[in-house]
């Protein structure tokens, strides 16, 4: 079975400092790996993802990932963080080709950005 | 990106009601679509996966007689709670799989409460 963890169920940064969001998962097969954000009250917006390719995976609004094998970790980065990154942020992982079908997320991360 | 929508947004009913949820794929045909559940400030909980013309799998726990989906044609799948109860009140959310892209998008949620 696949299984996702999050680190941290709040992070609080200051603007203009760096993000990090961490992500540890556990799968028995070679695992597809997101990063989903989510705003109040709306659905799941998909920032990047994993599938077998480059390690480093860039994703939208400055945001990049990391997969790291050995350390089973697909941590979330952001250079500089913007007010408007307030959100809960979630990490998912599927064993399905091109990681389309199931997804199994972690629990979330709040993140707080302060002025 | 492509665009799913659920309808309606919000919905609040009476005990004992039913209450039925659009899920859309605009732009794409979605040969599965996916419902999941999501309680205030926890993650998304798969309750069923919705293939086109066939019945939909749902994952253990889930009460299949309570929670019908139909994914009648390749842009729509309906979750309609039946007999809804005050705990049934949560936040749903769908997502449909482009095939052609291999992503899963997700919908804005309808949030349903239940007196």
């Amino acid at each position: 079975a696949q299984s996702v963890t999050q680190l941290g169920s709040h992070v609080s940064v200051s603007e203009g400092a760096l993000v990090l969001l961490r992500c540890n998962y556990s799968s028995s097969v070679p695992p597809y790996l997101f990063w989903y954000v989510q705003y109040p009250n709306q659905g799941l917006q998909l920032l990047l993802k994993y599938t077998s390719a480059a390690t480093l995976v860039k994703g939208i609004n400055g945001f990049e990932a990391e997969f790291k094998k050995s350390e089973t970790s697909f941590h979330l980065t952001k250079p500089s963080a913007h007010m408007s990154d307030a959100a809960e942020y979630f990490c998912a992982v599927s064993d399905q080709v091109q990681g389309a079908q199931k997804l199994v997320f972690g629990q979330g991360t709040r993140l707080t950005i302060n002025p | 990106g492509a665009v799913v929508s659920q309808h309606p947004s919000w919905v609040i009913c009476k005990s004992g009601t039913s209450v039925k949820i659009e899920c859309r794929s605009l732009d794409f045909q979605a040969t599965t679509m996916f419902w999941y559940r999501q309680f205030p400030k926890q993650s998304l909980m798969l309750m069923a996966t919705s293939n086109e013309g066939s019945k939909a799998t749902y994952e253990q726990g889930v009460e299949k007689d309570k929670f019908l989906i139909n994914h009648a044609s390749l842009t729509l799948s309906t979750l309609t709670v039946t007999s809804a109860h005050p705990e049934d009140s949560s936040f749903y959310i769908c997502s449909a799989r482009d095939p052609g892209r291999g992503t899963q998008y997700f919908g804005p949620g309808t949030r349903l409460t239940v007196l």
